[in-house]
């Protein structure tokens, strides 16, 4: 059964460094979505991306984010500047074209700015 | 705007029982879908159950069904015979027509004892 890919499952950082997140969603999917989990809290909404483009993003996605799909499987989280509460299990999801579909998640990466 | 509430932090239940994890909504939107999920300790989120709200039975999917009470706004996940790989953090999640993304709630610490 296909499966959301993410690498790496662990990244660990210091403080000021740029990241990037990298996700190779399901091959049939059309929108792309990274979504972040801060530890014992919930899954908040980052970022959607269709069509080449972002569609959608929450407050949290600020100037220091950015997303990109350098081809046609990889889709990449960009963090410029890394700050000590951008540590978090970051969740790239993706799915199919019909508002009924579901969204299917990657595994994570966890990510530890120190 | 859309609002996901689990109010029960955390459900213990035996094994082989059923159990019921509680799950509200409020949305201004005429057509939605809810979702639930499953997070185990390893981190990633499974997707187990699917419920648009237009849809005339309540979704069912092995031992998950989702009890939808369109009234009430209120989604329950039952899970019947309980086993002890249910173990994990559950999470309801709601999709508006408008909003592309999910919008999560808190979640609910299930844990099954032997």
């Amino acid at each position: 059964e296909p499966e959301v890919t993410q690498t790496p499952s662990h990244q660990v950082t210091q403080m000021g460094q740029e990241v990037i997140l990298r996700c190779v969603p399901i091959s049939n999917h059309l929108y792309f979505y990274w979504y972040r989990q801060i530890l014992g809290q919930k899954v908040e909404f980052l970022v959607s991306f269709y069509n080449n483009e972002i569609s959608e993003k929450s407050e949290i996605f600020d100037d220091q984010f950015s997303v990109e799909r350098p081809d046609g499987s990889n889709f990449t989280l960009k963090i410029r500047s890394t700050k000590l509460e951008d540590s978090a299990m970051y969740f790239c999801a993706s799915r199919p074209l019909s508002f009924t579909d579901t969204q299917y998640f990657g595994p994570g990466t966890r990510l530890t700015v120190l | 705007a859309q609002k996901i509430t689990q109010t029960q932090p955390g459900m213990f239940v035996q094994e082989k029982e059923a159990v019921t994890l509680d799950c509200t909504y409020d949305t201004s939107d005429p057509s939605y879908g809810l979702f639930w999920y499953k997070q185990p300790s390893s981190g990633e989120m499974i997707f187990l159950i699917y419920q648009g709200s237009y849809d005339q039975q309540n979704a069912t999917e092995g031992r998950y069904s989702l009890n939808f009470q369109k009234a009430r706004k209120s989604a329950n996940l039952v899970i019947s015979a309980s086993q002890l790989g249910d173990s994990a953090m559950y999470f309801c999640a709601m999709r508006g027509l408008e909003a592309n993304n999910l919008f999560f709630g808190t979640g609910t610490r299930l844990t099954v004892i032997p």
